[in-house]
């Protein structure tokens, strides 16, 4: 069974710039979950989508965006960039059906540089 | 709001025992551990739900407190593949985003 799949894996873009980050999820789920990782903040949570809907909103500004689509791939969008969006963004998907353990399984991650 | 996991580092020996500690300011539905190893993605570990049950894993296992909105995961008879950090995560319903503590360093040496 494929894991999470994250596109691309590493990335530099420099100020103003804006990204788009892929992510498919295990065959089956269809919940996805973004998250930023950074040394000092640790996992900060972005969004979940569920059924192409936002289900949760992390609190990060407007310029972070994300949407589902019908296969339940996951795109995350960072517009306007800043040199403290440099950060480690991870993508987690879970089946989220009644009595689903809530398991997230992760991706590798895609690593943004922002110069 | 943010989970607290305390301490936020520890270096064990082969063998030893320890307790990395979770605490919320908020009512908790459920608390998930999962652990990341350096350069890898974060692995799921156990959810504990509220009730106070505990759960195991091998030689990892974690207690719920929900009165006291807190968790802990002890890590007995430690192994090197146990070094990672360790993330409690919480959720205040079952519909909540699952939001992360700022993470638990551990090094087990031989």
């Amino acid at each position: 069974k494929a894991g999470v799949t994250q596109t691309p894996r590493y990335l530099i873009k420099t100020r103003g710039q804006q990204v788009t980050l892929s992510c498919s999820p295990i065959s089956g789920h269809r919940s996805v979950s973004w998250y930023q990782q950074t040394p000092g903040q640790g996992l900060q949570f972005l969004f979940e989508y569920f059924s192409e809907t936002q289900r949760n909103k992390g609190n990060f500004p407007g310029r972070f965006s994300g949407r589902q689509f019908s296969n339940s791939r996951s795109e995350m969008n960072v517009s306007t960039l800043e040199l403290g969006d440099s950060a480690l963004y991870l993508c987690a998907s879970s089946l989220r059906r009644p009595k689903d353990t809530g398991e997230l399984f992760f991706g590798e991650g895609s690593r943004l540089t922002v110069l | 709001q943010q989970p607290v996991q305390s301490p936020q580092a520890v270096i064990l020996r082969e063998g030893e025992d320890a307790v990395i500690n979770c605490s919320s300011s908020k009512a908790l539905y459920s608390v998930h551990w999962y652990r990341q190893k350096h350069g890898e993605a974060p692995v799921f570990l156990m959810i504990l739900l509220k009730g106070g049950e505990q759960k195991g894993h091998e030689k990892i296992s974690a207690s719920f407190n929900e009165k006291k909105q807190q968790s802990s995961l002890y890590l007995t008879a430690s192994q090197l593949s146990y070094s990672g950090t360790y993330f409690c995560g919480t959720k205040g319903n079952a519909g909540n985003m699952l939001t992360f503590g700022g993470g638990t360093r551990l090094m087990v040496k031989p």
